[in-house]
């Protein structure tokens, strides 16, 4: 266990709908990463926040956001959802601040399945 | 931008034997670290080892190690002693000491052979 908390486990929802992934961090993790891991592509970091403010942005589309709230818990909202959204999402966490080389720990992910 | 490159797909191993999975990056930073992180079929993603660039030893933890060639910017993982409970997919990644993001290899799925 990694201490990362994400809910739900499973989801299954229609195209076009809108869904709202939640993480909860290591206790103490001031820092909160967000990846996508697709069938047939490997892990895409989406974005990583900071102690509740944006650090850092990957290939995050349009359709998706997310936020870091005052307790650290992080929410990942993904709307219009398309057939191609399907994939495994990992909530990741780490102690220090961002450049400090620490370790990231994952959660268990949420798998999202889009019909 | 940096990248990370793990040219092996698919490797096996017998039980008991020892493998290496090889990774290579590309990074213009001199201060960064590395990661093996391995998945097996339930997904969760596990730290197996980690290590940073300006130490020159080269990480170990029980079974797992590692040959860090800062220079030719390599970094494969060996496995001694191979156990079933092995089996699974590993993944490369790099993490830049200025936003602590990872970047990922596309992952060596792993078969150990009883």
């Amino acid at each position: 266990d990694s201490g990362v908390t994400q809910t739900p486990k499973h989801l299954i929802t229609a195209t076009g709908q809108r869904v709202t992934l939640r993480c909860s961090p290591r206790s103490g993790d001031l820092s909160v990463y967000w990846y996508q891991q697709s069938l047939d592509q490997g892990l895409q970091f989406l974005i990583q926040y900071y102690n509740g403010e944006e650090r850092a942005k990957g290939n995050i589309l349009e359709r998706f956001s997310a936020q870091q709230f005052p307790d650290l818990h992080s929410e990942l909202n993904l709307s219009s959802l398309e057939l191609g959204d399907s994939a495994l999402y990992f909530c990741a966490s780490s102690p220090l601040s961002p450049g400090q080389g620490n370790t990231i720990y994952f959660g268990e992910g949420s798998w999202l399945t889009v019909v | 931008a940096q990248t990370v490159t793990q040219s092996q797909p698919e490797m096996s191993v017998q039980e008991a034997e020892t493998v290496t999975l090889s990774c290579t990056y590309d990074t213009s930073e001199s201060d960064y670290y590395l990661f093996w992180y391995k998945q097996p079929p339930s997904r969760q993603m596990i730290l197996v080892i980690r290590q940073e660039a300006y130490k020159q030893q080269n990480a170990t933890e029980n079974r797992f190690s590692v040959n860090f060639q800062k220079a030719a910017k390599s970094f494969s993982l060996k496995i001694s002693d191979s156990q079933l409970g092995d089996a699974a997919m590993y993944f490369c990644a790099y993490s830049s000491s200025n936003t602590g993001k990872l970047i990922f290899g596309q992952g060596t799925t792993l078969q150990v052979k009883p």
